[in-house]
């Protein structure tokens, strides 16, 4: 079973800030935190992910709380290709991803 | 650098038959995963191979089955289809080394069993 909790769904208007959450409350202190998405009837793309401390790339930024419970996925500048399913996803190493259901994701013009 | 590449893309079977779904990673990546996508289920895991060895293994029946080749690509198969088994399946890939690594995914073999 997926150990993560995602709102459902959430729309974000185009051009602004997209503040996905999650919660991870029973997370070991091995595990790290994944971002993936999927776009309708593609395969997921890897997005980001972390251990402790906030992570930056070029897609999105991670910021994981000091406790490592819960953590928010914020693509800065939502456009409509950014209409997905987003997957958070604890996960040790070398251990099979388990996805959730995920956070449906609409960007609106 | 050309991605994970699934083939067939798309096919019909009816029940009681069985298919192979074949998977190239992208070079030089040793590690591959397989996971079945279906509305009701969601995206579930069903086995990793990691040259040539099945490192982990989902809960799905024995008619799933899976191996992986010298070269890293690797088949699946499913035998004695259900109409449960209409799905999209998906494969993946590592790169190699220890670390956390990410998982490049395919397009996924669209099944539909009849």
């Amino acid at each position: 079973d997926a150990k993560t909790t995602q709102p459902p769904s959430m729309d974000c208007a185009e051009g602004r800030a997209a503040n996905l959450p999650c919660n991870h409350s029973t997370i070991s202190g091995n595990e790290y935190v994944y971002w993936y998405r999927q776009i309708h009837s593609q395969g997921p793309q890897y997005i980001i992910h972390g251990l402790k401390n906030n992570e930056t790339n070029e897609m999105a930024s991670l910021i994981i709380t000091e406790d490592r419970k819960s953590s928010t996925l914020i693509l800065p500048h939502a456009t409509l290709r950014d209409t997905a399913v987003y997957y958070c996803i604890v996960r040790a190493l070398n251990t099979p991803l388990v996805f959730g259901k995920g956070t449906r994701l609409s960007v609106i013009a | 650098k050309a991605g994970v590449t699934q083939t067939p893309r798309y096919l019909i079977k009816t029940r009681g038959q069985q298919v192979t779904l074949s998977c190239s990673p992208i070079s030089g990546h040793r590690s591959v995963s397989w996971y079945q996508q279906t509305p009701g289920q969601g995206l579930q895991f069903l086995f990793e191979y990691f040259s040539e060895t099945q490192r982990n293994k989902g809960n799905f029946p024995g008619r799933f089955s899976g191996r992986q080749f010298s070269n890293s690509r690797s088949e699946m198969n499913v035998s004695t289809l259900e109409l449960g088994d209409s799905a999209l399946y998906l494969c993946a890939s590592r790169p190699p080394g220890q670390g956390p690594g990410e998982l490049f995914f395919g397009e996924g073999s669209r099944l539909t069993v009849l």
